[in-house]
């Protein structure tokens, strides 16, 4: 079966220094990847989606970034926070078929001071 | 352009009354929908999904949801609700036209079930 994970689970970390957030899948080859972000406990917004390795495709601009070096790994990086970044971050993968459900993982809870 | 609509952001129900979460889409093709629940700090868990056949679709947890392409909705429901039900539920959308895109989620639907 697939399993889908996400460290670290929390992090805390100051105004100005970077991130790095890992997704990785087990179990699946060539998933679709998504990172998401959730604010104050409600809406989910599309951060990045990936389709095959190299492949990301960015839905807002920020100064956040995605990469793909592996086929079933998926990293979010910034190079300096900022306050409006915390959150709580999810990666989800499925897939590849247009009616194929997206499947979420534990997320990562970021608290920027 | 593909949206969801979440009309209410807070349903307050009874434990043993039916409950339902509304929700309406918007796609120029034929709709994917899928319901997913949240429990506090955890990832989204997928509870049901309608790609073609029966308008009503069974899930996981006692949920159903009942797709009704006049009225474009896919309220989900349960006939009986329990305390533990309560959490935030998110309806989602994919356009058959649009291609393998991501999901277009709703803001959620925040469900109480008061004991």
């Amino acid at each position: 079966s697939q399993t889908i994970h996400q460290w670290p689970a929390t992090l805390v970390q100051p105004v100005g220094s970077p991130l790095s957030l890992e997704c990785t899948v087990e179990g699946t080859s060539n998933p679709n990847l998504y990172w998401y972000r959730q604010a104050a406990g409600r809406g989910l917004q599309l951060l990045f989606y990936s389709v095959g390795i190299g492949q990301i495709s960015s839905e807002v601009p920020q100064n956040l970034s995605a990469s793909r070096p592996q086929d079933r790994q998926f990293i979010l990086s910034s190079k300096k926070l900022l306050l409006s970044d915390s959150g709580f971050y999810l990666c989800a993968w499925s897939p590849g078929h247009i009616t194929d459900t997206q499947y979420f993982g534990p997320g990562t809870r970021l608290t920027v001071l | 352009a593909q949206s969801v609509a979440q009309p209410e952001d807070q349903v307050n129900v009874a434990e043993g009354n039916p409950l339902t979460v509304k929700c309406t889409y918007s796609v120029s093709g034929n709709p994917y929908l899928f319901w997913y629940v949240q429990y506090p700090n955890r990832g989204l868990q997928f509870l049901l999904k309608y790609i073609t056949g029966d308008n009503l679709v069974k899930g996981s947890y006692g949920f159903e949801a009942e797709f009704n392409k006049s009225q474009t909705s896919f309220h989900l429901k349960k006939p009986s609700a329990l305390v533990s039900d309560s959490a935030l539920y998110f309806c989602a959308v994919r356009d058959m036209n649009s291609g393998n895109t991501p999901l277009v989620f709703g803001k959620g639907t925040r469900l109480s079930v008061i004991a």
